[in-house]
């Protein structure tokens, strides 16, 4: 059961432009979404997050996105840069939960 | 910046054997989290633990796993008789809060690799 979606494994991006990285969801009880960034090697890293009283939070040039009526988010990252390139993850909670439901990735990458 | 650590970073164990996963959390933070990565596969969520309990767990954590806080810095995942399925990564993970509202900051996981 694929609560999270991330329906495109990889992404390649030219540097300096924007990269969208899309994110649907199936459960209306979520209320909180997080994006995650990924390195080789690495354990997954908070990049931002959006509450489902929100539409929109921006964290200098990663913009989190939030349509509830489509059950879907983005993370948008403007200008790309190629330090930008691992896996983004997305994830979510419903309220009262401590676990968070992660999608299967999306491989970013940004070409110099 | 304060950090997850977890040890070892590669475990190979053959089938059937005990294992114990250990991890230091941010030394402020409450709330401990164990998940866990199958090769190509999406991260998920195995257990919560906060209080010296467990807050809650997923389908996955049968009784074959369990979790401890033998000491005031140490957050461990034992796995009593490891599967072949139990291959993957495993990452742990703090929060200074609880809640769906907080941001889990995670360690650089454990490979483990049952043989």
């Amino acid at each position: 059961d694929q609560q999270v979606k991330q329906n495109s494994p990889s992404l390649s991006v030219q540097e300096g432009r924007i990269s969208i990285l899309n994110c649907d969801y199936t459960n209306s009880m979520f209320d909180y979404f997080l994006w995650y960034k990924k390195y080789p090697a690495e354990g997954p890293t908070f990049l931002i997050s959006i509450s489902s009283i929100k539409d929109k939070n921006e964290d200098g040039r990663f913009t989190v996105f939030l349509n509830k009526s489509a059950k879907h988010l983005s993370l948008h990252i403007v200008p790309s840069q190629p330090g930008d390139s691992a896996v983004y993850f997305c994830a979510a909670s419903a309220g009262g939960t401590y676990k968070y439901i992660f999608g299967t990735g999306t491989r970013l990458k940004v070409l110099a | 910046e304060p950090e997850v650590t977890q040890t070892p970073s590669h475990q190979v164990t053959q089938m059937g054997q005990e294992v114990i996963l250990r991890c230091v959390p941010i030394s402020n933070h409450l709330y401990f989290y164990w998940y866990r990565q199958i090769l190509g596969q999406k991260v998920e969520f195995l257990v919560s633990f906060y209080n010296n309990e467990i807050s809650e767990k997923s389908e996955i954590f049968d009784d074959q796993f369990s979790v401890e806080r033998p000491d005031g810095s140490n957050f461990t995942l034992k796995i009593r008789s490891t599967k072949l399925e139990d291959s993957a990564m495993y990452f742990c993970a703090s929060s200074a809060q609880g809640g769906a509202n907080e941001k889990l900051f995670f360690g650089s996981g454990t490979q483990l690799s049952v043989l």
